[in-house]
């Protein structure tokens, strides 16, 4: 256990369907992460919040919708994926996102499958 | 461009000791990560480099030269549960990690 849950674990969808990711985290941290990991591939950064505001947004395609609540919840709202989008999403956070060296802790992922 | 690199797959047997190595070059250098990363869970963090040098812990040791935009995680005793995804990551001068590909370890008996 790393402090940082995600549901659901695993999900399919259809290219019309909408969802959402939910992400949490228990270790008082105030940045949160968005990460892609497809097979063989380098972790994506897609989207980034330091303090529920939003710092970086990795040129990700529109059907991503992220929101930040609060410093410990994070959401990924899905909408008209593409097969291609098929991959495993990460969730982690750190102390802050604004510099220094800081560890990021990650959650278990949802395994998400684009039909 | 920002680039990591890190061998793909890499064998070795249970007992013996293994240099994973890592090559980056990056937009500004703020350190250095090491992580593992198990088949079906998340990656965890294993050490962090900032100077030159060898950092011990345990059976596991990470080195890094800035000249030569170089890392190596050294693995010793190996043990079968060490059998892993072992992935590089270096924070640029924007303090964002870049990550490589990652490599796998196997382990046999």
């Amino acid at each position: 256990e790393t402090g940082v849950t995600q549901t659901p674990r695993h999900l399919v969808m259809g290219m019309t369907n909408k969802k959402s990711l939910k992400c949490e985290q228990h270790l008082g941290h105030n940045a949160m992460y968005w990460y892609k990991q497809s097979a063989k591939k380098p972790l994506e950064l897609m989207f980034v919040y330091n303090f529920k505001e939003q710092t970086e947004n990795n040129s990700v395609p529109s059907r991503f919708s992220p929101e930040c609540p609060n410093s410990s919840h994070l959401f990924l709202h899905l909408h008209t994926l593409q097969p291609e989008d098929s991959a495993l999403y990460l969730c982690a956070s750190s102390q802050d996102g604004s510099g220094g060296a800081r560890e990021q802790y990650f959650g278990p992922g949802t395994r998400l499958t684009v039909t | 461009g920002q680039n990591i690199d890190q061998p793909t797959e890499m064998t070795a047997t249970e007992g013996a000791i293994v240099q994973i190595n890592c090559t980056y070059q990056t937009s500004g250098f703020n350190g250095l990560f090491w992580y593992q990363q198990h088949a079906g869970e998340a990656p965890t963090f294993l050490s962090y480099n900032v100077l030159d040098g060898l950092e011990e812990k345990g059976r596991f040791s990470s080195f890094l030269s800035r000249s030569k935009g170089y890392s190596y995680l050294l693995l010793k005793e190996l043990q079968m549960k060490d059998s892993a995804s072992y992935l590089c990551a270096v924070q640029d001068s924007n303090y964002q990690l870049i990550w490589g590909a990652g490599t796998k370890l196997i382990i046999k008996p």
